[in-house]
């Protein structure tokens, strides 16, 4: 089946350094992917759409200057978490739409972010 | 924007007994209602889900409802096994490849 990966699948830095996630889809092209995230007991928050080839589209109170999304390809979307701070620190989750096995959204596994 | 409420946030049965989860949404453009089963640490898994144009899917002990009209749709378990054990997730979209809004989740004990 379709599979989306994510790199890494977790990471811990110090405050105020930047930290970039990628996710992939491996085995088809998607033109959207989203990016949630996820504190610990609580629910998947979407942040943002990420558009191939365009710009992002943020959700309501998502600081789009501090979480960079990049879609340069078909298959690649980056989720750079700029100067990151310990309340940063969650569970960032993608998906992306496999059009060509009827539109299904597939989930990355996770990448979990530790800032000190 | 969508809303998405769950409820319970917690659920106990035992064993062999039927869970119900029950969530209400308040775009009535939704029209795709995903239930995900999460566990810790891992990937949210799609478990069945529903378009608007029907009331009911079934899929072995798992079924969801849905009522458009009143913006209610609802995941019924039967026949509960220990690896029913999780945190499931209700979930709205425009479509099935639009962003999705997620419940809050309920987290289900299966008591031996």
């Amino acid at each position: 089946g379709a599979v989306v990966s994510q790199h890494p699948s977790w990471v811990i830095c110090k405050s105020g350094t930047s930290v970039k996630i990628e996710c992939r889809s491996l085995d088809f092209q998607a033109t959207t992917m989203f990016w949630y995230r996820q504190f610990p007991k609580q629910s998947l928050m979407l942040m943002a759409t990420s558009n191939e080839g365009s710009k992002a589209t943020y959700e309501q109170g998502v600081e789009k200057d501090k979480f960079l999304i990049n879609h340069a390809s078909l298959t690649l979307s980056t989720l750079t978490v700029t100067s990151a701070h310990p309340e940063d620190s969650s569970f960032y989750i993608c998906s992306a739409t496999d059009r060509g096995r009827g539109d299904t959204q597939y989930f990355g596994p996770g990448t979990r972010l530790t800032v000190l | 924007g969508e809303n998405v409420e769950q409820h319970p946030s917690t659920l106990s049965v035992q064993e062999g007994d039927s869970a119900v989860i029950k969530c209400t949404y308040s775009d009535s453009a939704s029209n795709y209602f995903p239930w995900y089963k999460q566990e810790l640490g891992k990937r949210p898994q799609l478990i069945i889900d529903i378009r608007s144009n029907v009331g009911e899917k079934k899929d072995q002990r798992i079924a969801v409802t849905l009522n458009k009209t009143a913006k209610h749709f609802s995941l019924h378990i039967t026949e509960t096994q220990p690896e029913d054990s999780a945190v499931y997730f209700c979930a709205a979209s425009l479509n099935r490849d639009d962003k999705i809004i997620f419940g809050k989740g309920t987290r289900l004990h299966i008591l031996p």
